[in-house]
């Protein structure tokens, strides 16, 4: 049972756009950042998005993120094929001395 | 660009100790916190826990009697050690880095190693 709450898979046309939803507590998205990750098939994650919205350099616009109380949602528009992948959402939770908690994970089928 | 590299023994006997060394490479440990972090087959990420350059460590409350984490900045390479391992410890174990905005007082983990899969099995 992950801390963060995502859904286990959502699945999209290609060209269109797909949300992915994220929600915690008052101890780790309400009151910090959050990040997301995409994981491809036998790869390490990779980040997507980082203090609530932000890009990487080299990530694609394609890739939004927002924040909103104590959930966050991650947008992909324009879908394309190598989208495919599993999405993790993660923050750090103030409780118990502090410690990051991540989503348990979102498979994102492009149809 | 820094890059991480996970290594240590891939078969771990049940009710021993895993032990797995991360070498950082393109950049110094001593700065940033480094965390470990673990993905059973099929499953979802688990953070185990970081260390900064100072030794001040964070771990996860459901692994934190369980682990260690050390460092050795002459050798640009920080530890974790995971006693009494069981065959739910079987996972891929990544290394990673947690970089602080100063101006957000903030945490990302914006590198990763590429994995070390530890299997638990006599």
């Amino acid at each position: 049972q992950s801390v963060l709450t995502q859904p286990p898979s959502v699945s999209e046309a290609p060209r269109q756009r797909v949300t992915i939803s994220c929600s915690g507590s008052n101890s780790n998205i309400g009151n910090n950042a959050v990040n997301w990750y995409q994981q491809l098939p036998g790869k390490a994650p990779k980040l997507l998005i980082y203090y609530d919205d932000l890009l990487p350099s080299g990530v694609s616009d394609r890739f939004s993120g927002s924040k909103s109380g104590t959930s966050a949602s991650l947008a992909i528009s324009g879908l394309q094929s190598e989208d495919e992948a599993d999405y993790y959402c993660a923050a750090w939770d103030d409780s118990l001395n502090g410690h990051w908690v991540f989503g348990g994970g979102t498979k994102l089928t492009v149809l | 660009q820094v890059q991480l590299q996970e290594s240590g023994p891939g078969l771990v006997k049940p009710s021993e100790t895993l032990s797995l060394t991360c070498t950082v490479s393109g950049g110094s440990i001593s700065s940033h916190y480094w965390s470990w972090i673990r993905q059973p087959a099929g499953k979802g990420l688990e953070w185990i826990g970081r260390i900064y350059v100072s030794g001040n460590t964070n771990y996860n409350p459901s692994l934190k009697s369980r682990v260690t984490m050390s460092r050795d900045t002459s050798r640009n390479q920080f530890y974790l050690k995971m006693s009494s391992v069981t065959a739910a410890d079987t996972a891929v174990y990544y290394c990673a880095r947690d970089l602080y905005i100063v101006t957000a007082a903030s945490f990302y983990i914006d590198q990763w190693g590429q994995g070390t899969l530890v299997t638990v099995s006599s």
